[in-house]
């Protein structure tokens, strides 16, 4: 079974630090790009970041651009984002989610079930 | 970036009956777009790529039409398990976005 497993959501002060993770099961990991998408409580989605199959390729949205890094580590078929300077509007259950393309962007076919990331004193 | 609106933000219907839910993106996009289905409690599931393609494992009874910046999704016949919120989400290039959502409750 293909499976997305995501780990390491906190509650976190504001202006720290956080490293969340995701692990794949039952596919070939770097057949794939990935990425990273958030949900506010109550919210809608809001895509965060994307990784070229080989880590390469890596792209953020505006709101997170020089405070959040996103990298891979095919070997152990895992997905990381390191997240600085955290803001009470960065608080949301992230998902880890699978692109359907390898060197480009595309639909997502394959989501966790998300790790929550809560940013307040 | 391009925008994604997506209307109604709130459809309530009844079993059996159509929905039709509508995505309009701010400039053209082709074909580039995908719709995603959300249950209670539980995680997006891709219903829709390459704006009328069925993913894998979806039934029929989902479709997806349009093309540029007018985008639908019909669900023929609802059923109980589709009441839920519906995203669209553009891929045309890589400042994806996704649509505010349309949620479909039983009337």
């Amino acid at each position: 079974e293909e499976r997305l497993v995501e780990s390491g959501g906190l509650v976190v002060q504001p202006g720290g630090s956080l490293r969340i993770s995701c692990d794949a099961s039952g596919f070939t990991f770097d057949d794939h790009a990935m990425h990273w998408v958030r949900q506010a409580p109550g919210k809608g989605l809001e895509w965060v970041a994307l990784i070229t199959w080989d880590g390469t390729g890596t792209y953020f949205a505006d709101s997170v651009r020089g405070r959040f890094t996103i990298s891979r580590d095919n070997s152990k078929s895992s997905l990381f984002l390191h997240m600085d300077t955290l803001r009470s509007a960065d608080t949301a259950l992230y998902y880890c989610a699978r692109d359907r393309y390898s060197t480009t962007w595309g639909a997502f076919d394959l989501w966790g079930q998300g790790t929550m990331v809560t940013v307040s004193s | 970036e391009i925008v994604m609106t997506q209307s109604p933000a709130t459809l309530s219907l009844s079993p059996g009956q159509r929905a039709a839910l509508s995505c309009r993106a701010s400039q053209s996009i082709g074909s580039n777009l995908a719709w995603y289905q959300q249950r209670p409690g539980q995680s997006p599931r891709l219903l829709i790529y390459g704006a009328s393609i069925r993913a894998t494992g979806i039934p029929a009874r989902f479709s997806g039409s349009g093309s540029e910046t007018e985008f639908t999704l019909t669900i023929s016949i609802l059923q109980s398990e589709d009441f839920a919120v519906y995203y669209c989400q553009h891929y045309d290039n890589w400042r994806l976005t996704f649509g505010g959502g349309t949620k479909v409750e039983i009337k």
